[in-house]
């Protein structure tokens, strides 16, 4: 069974501050995504990773195959980056479906 | 459209009773998948559709749950016989194979 771990649960931080959420995965998930959840619940796509890194903006997603072991980092955080910020994995191709983890509920306090 | 559409956005019915939910996916996407997220629980997968292959079903909850994707687009979630456990945020997704997913708004479902 595909399972999904993620860390911390729960993260406070000043604005400015350098974010790291760190999430680890099982045998069979070959892809990792990254996906945000504003209040209101709308989700939003951020990254999805197979091997090395990706960035957007002031988002970047690393994955460690070996370790089995993704993080989602954001640089120089913004208020406006207050969101729950999810990681799931999925298998490869005709097994895609999403095991998702607990999730990490980010508030950037000004 | 330009995203993933769910209808009805809002959904408060009567133990007991059968509710429909539609998702229309984005033109061309080749999967479409189901997820649910109770109130404070996290997301769970439902069922998943790829191309023209038998769906993926491991994760309906129970045999009153059920769905079905037409012509390869648009899907409808059906649960029968509703019961205050299903309640929840219905939301569907759909993507290119093997490649991002593009989540729909979702259908908040309330069984009284």
């Amino acid at each position: 069974k595909n399972e999904v771990e993620q860390s911390p649960q729960n993260l406070t931080a000043q604005e400015g501050e350098f974010i790291t959420i760190n999430c680890s995965y099982s045998v069979g998930i070959s892809a990792l995504h990254w996906l945000q959840q504003h209040p209101g619940g709308g989700i939003v796509s951020l990254f999805m990773l197979s091997s090395g890194k990706k960035k957007h903006g002031r988002l970047i997603a690393t994955i460690n195959i070996q370790e089995k072991h993704s993080s989602l980092h954001i640089t120089a955080s913004h208020p406006r980056y207050s969101a729950v910020y999810i990681c799931a994995g999925g298998g490869g191709f005709g097994n895609e479906k999403l095991t998702f983890g607990t999730g990490t509920r980010l508030t950037i306090i000004p | 459209g330009a995203g993933v559409s769910q209808s009805p956005s809002n959904k408060v019915t009567e133990k007991g009773k059968d509710v429909e939910l539609r998702c229309d996916p984005i033109s061309g996407h080749t999967a479409l998948y189901w997820y649910r997220q109770s109130l404070g629980q996290g997301l769970e997968f439902l069922i998943y559709f790829q191309g023209n292959s038998a769906p993926d079903k491991s994760g309906l909850p129970s045999d009153r749950f059920s769905a079905e994707r037409t012509g390869g687009s648009v899907s409808t979630l059906t649960i029968q016989r509703t019961q205050q456990e299903d309640s929840a945020v219905y939301l569907c997704a759909s993507s290119w194979t093997s490649s991002e997913q593009f989540f729909g708004p979702g259908t908040r479902l309330t069984v009284l």
